[in-house]
């Protein structure tokens, strides 16, 4: 099946750094989900985005619809060591679609 | 708060058995679903149910079949458990209304 292009893979920074990473696809998204996994734990929805340009925060987390519609964007910012995990971006395609489509997920290790 | 429950964290089984994984959600969500993660490959999509005794096939179906007997509780079953099935299994709900899935907490299934 499809999956988003999610990039980077992995990044390690130091505590107190701003993160960024983002999904990209081939074809227009309706909705766009970000996800973060804890290690050993299933994905916690952070933040979702329903229409072109949206920009929405949840505390440090800023995540923003393209205007393409065709990617997302997830900046973190003033990392603190319990944003270690995987994020992943998911997304429908159509409106009231049932299944997402999902990125592979950025890893993301903090040095303190 | 939306609770979807794995019933094992944990699972060591031998080849050649046949392994139930339960997951029960508590918000009546009509759509259920069950996917596996392995490192490099994202969450990968196994079958999902819409509604109860309905099922439709995701991507990498082989191996495995599900049941939805009540609207609650979905069932992964791995007739003939091998090998190359080791890997974590989470399930997920959805409403029918709203593309958010909600995870269980993964189980992670070893076959020797």
């Amino acid at each position: 099946g499809q999956q988003l292009n999610q990039s980077p893979q992995s990044m390690f920074i130091q505590e107190g750094e701003d993160v960024s990473m983002n999904c990209t696809s081939s074809s227009i998204f309706n909705t766009w989900l970000w996800y973060k996994q804890d290690p050993g734990e299933g994905p916690v929805l952070l933040i979702a985005l329903y229409k072109a340009g949206e920009l929405t925060s949840n505390g440090r987390l800023t995540a923003q619809f393209g205007i393409t519609r065709k990617d997302s964007f997830l900046n973190i910012s003033a990392s603190i060591p319990s944003d270690v995990g995987i994020y992943f971006c998911a997304g429908t395609r159509l409106q009231g679609a049932q299944k997402l489509v999902f990125g592979q997920g950025t890893r993301l290790t903090i040095n303190p | 708060d939306v609770k979807v429950t794995q019933s094992s964290r944990y699972l060591v089984k031998r080849t050649g058995e046949k392994v139930f994984l339960e997951c029960v959600q508590d918000m009546d969500h009509e759509n259920m679903f069950w996917y596996r993660q392995d490192p490099g490959l994202g969450l990968r999509l196994i079958y999902f149910s819409y509604d109860v005794k309905m099922k439709e096939k995701g991507d990498i179906p082989e191996g495995y079949s599900v049941s939805r007997e009540k609207k609650e509780r979905f069932s992964l079953i791995l007739e003939s458990a091998s090998t190359n099935q080791t890997s974590m299994y989470l399930c997920a709900s959805s409403s029918q209304v709203i593309s958010i899935q909600y995870f269980g907490a993964g189980t992670r299934l070893s076959v020797l």
